[in-house]
């Protein structure tokens, strides 16, 4: 199994231009999470799906933040416009169910200047 | 409010010294603690899982430990390698798909 996929890997964007990280779930796994790690934070839960639904987005920090589950096997998270205060790495984690061990994938850092 | 704290934020050791991360939590109600690895660029990565019941477990050269009563947790690395320079994440469940997650203690190891 090739484990929880992102992309990009890096990027890097000036500020208030659109952002899109993309993630690509372990097959079977119906639970799905967007985190954001930064020094002063740590790791902060942004938005979780189940069976491809939002069910808890109330950590999206503001409504330039937007996420989407179309299918089982993809999912985006969106930023537009995105600022500095966006940099930062975001991490996508996926489990068989709600409860279960998230594995996490190899993150996207961002860096908006 | 449900808090994890780590200690000591970073260390060094020696290549083949032992060492002992700590953790304490508040998080209420408790289902289970798990230690995650995190290597520089990549994501975290699961070492152990407690639960209630258990008050150690072993992963290879990691041992956990858990007191339940008291809200501790420790993670002691047996003969450090290069390659346990990382930073170790404390993260607790409380039973749904939310986690709490410490901020970390930063391993590093010199030959």
């Amino acid at each position: 199994d090739a484990g929880v996929i992102q992309s990009p890997r890096h990027e890097v964007t000036e500020m208030g231009q659109e952002v899109t990280l993309r993630c690509k779930p372990i097959s079977g796994h119906n639970s799905l999470f967007w985190y954001r790690q930064t020094m002063m934070r740590g790791l902060e839960l942004l938005i979780y799906f189940n069976n491809n639904v939002p069910i808890d987005d109330s950590g999206m920090p503001e409504d330039r933040f937007s996420a989407k589950m179309p299918n089982a096997s993809f999912s985006t998270l969106k930023i537009q416009p995105s600022e500095p205060r966006d940099s930062a790495v975001y991490f996508c984690a996926s489990s068989l169910n709600p409860t279960n061990e998230q594995f996490f994938g190899p993150g996207t850092r961002l860096t908006v200047l | 409010k449900n808090q994890v704290e780590q200690s000591p934020q970073s260390l060094i050791i020696l290549e083949g010294k032992n060492c002992t991360l700590q953790c304490n939590y508040t998080v209420s109600p408790f289902s289970n603690l798990r230690w995650y690895k995190q290597d520089t660029g990549r994501g975290p990565v699961s070492l152990t899982i407690m639960t209630f019941s258990e008050n150690t477990k072993s992963n290879g050269r990691y041992t956990a430990t858990l007191d339940a009563d008291t809200k501790q947790s420790s993670l002691h690395i047996t003969a450090s390698q290069l390659s346990d320079s990382a930073s170790y994440i404390c993260v607790v469940s409380g039973g749904d798909y939310k986690l709490s997650f410490g901020a970390g203690t930063t391993v590093t190891v010199r030959a």
